[in-house]
């Protein structure tokens, strides 16, 4: 049974960096290098937001939007992957999902959720 | 670009729905295959991955949840609604990088 658990702060300042990890269990990050651990997060009142990806060799996608403040990190000891947003504001307060992406033929979709974790900016 | 409408849809149990999400490319590869797929959100719940590949149900999912369409434009049917259907159904391409969301479409009872 595939479970994805995120963790991180509740609440972060602005304009401090904000960190979260994925961990992982159920199926190996290393079985394949098609295998991507994907961040999706959801504003209050929005919709849903793909941030990025990355696999177990470190290879990543990126919102064009969020790039320039992202780094997405793997620990394949862990089984884990996290994510790390700078500078950020108020527009960064959401749930905060990861989720499995196959990026083989056969995937393009995102299979499994973890339950998300809320944070919240402000000061 | 990915666009869902309506934004909301009021339904009664036991009869269809039906929502439409529209893609600013064809989700057609040359290979067949078809990279768009749903999910629901359910109040309270992360979301979860409903169809797949444009036509396939994921594990778990009553057949009461279909697809139809193909290329640019595709709609998906609920019939016979049920109280538990409630939540915000999202459409995603899949074909390129970034992946896309449509804004969503709330189905209410």
């Amino acid at each position: 049974q595939v479970q994805l658990q995120e963790s991180g702060p509740g609440l972060v300042k602005p304009f401090q960096t904000l960190s979260l990890t994925c961990s992982v269990s159920g199926v190996s990050i290393t079985s394949t290098t098609n295998l991507y651990l994907a961040w999706i997060r959801r504003p209050p009142g929005k919709g849903l937001e793909w941030i990025g990806d990355i696999n177990y060799r470190g290879t990543t996608h990126y919102n064009p939007s969020l790039r320039s403040r992202l780094t997405f990190t793997v620990d394949t000891s862990k089984s884990q992957v996290s994510l790390e947003l700078n500078s950020v504001t108020a527009a960064d307060t959401a749930f905060y999902y990861c989720a499995t992406y196959d990026i083989s033929s056969s995937g393009g979709y995102l299979e499994y959720w973890g339950h998300g974790t809320r944070v919240s900016v402000s000061s | 670009v990915m666009t869902q409408s309506p934004l909301a849809l009021p339904v009664t149990p036991g009869e269809s729905a039906s929502m439409s999400c529209r893609s600013s490319h064809s989700l057609l590869y040359s290979t067949g295959k078809t990279y768009l797929s749903w999910y629901v959100q359910k109040p309270g719940l992360s979301p979860q991955l409903l169809i797949y590949m444009g036509f396939n149900r994921a594990s778990g999912v009553p057949d009461r949840f279909s697809v139809r369409g193909s290329g640019t434009d595709f709609t998906l049917i609920i019939s016979r609604v049920e109280p538990d259907d409630v939540g915000v159904y999202y459409c995603m391409q899949g074909l390129e990088f970034p992946l896309t969301f449509g804004g969503g479409t709330k189905v209410e009872i």
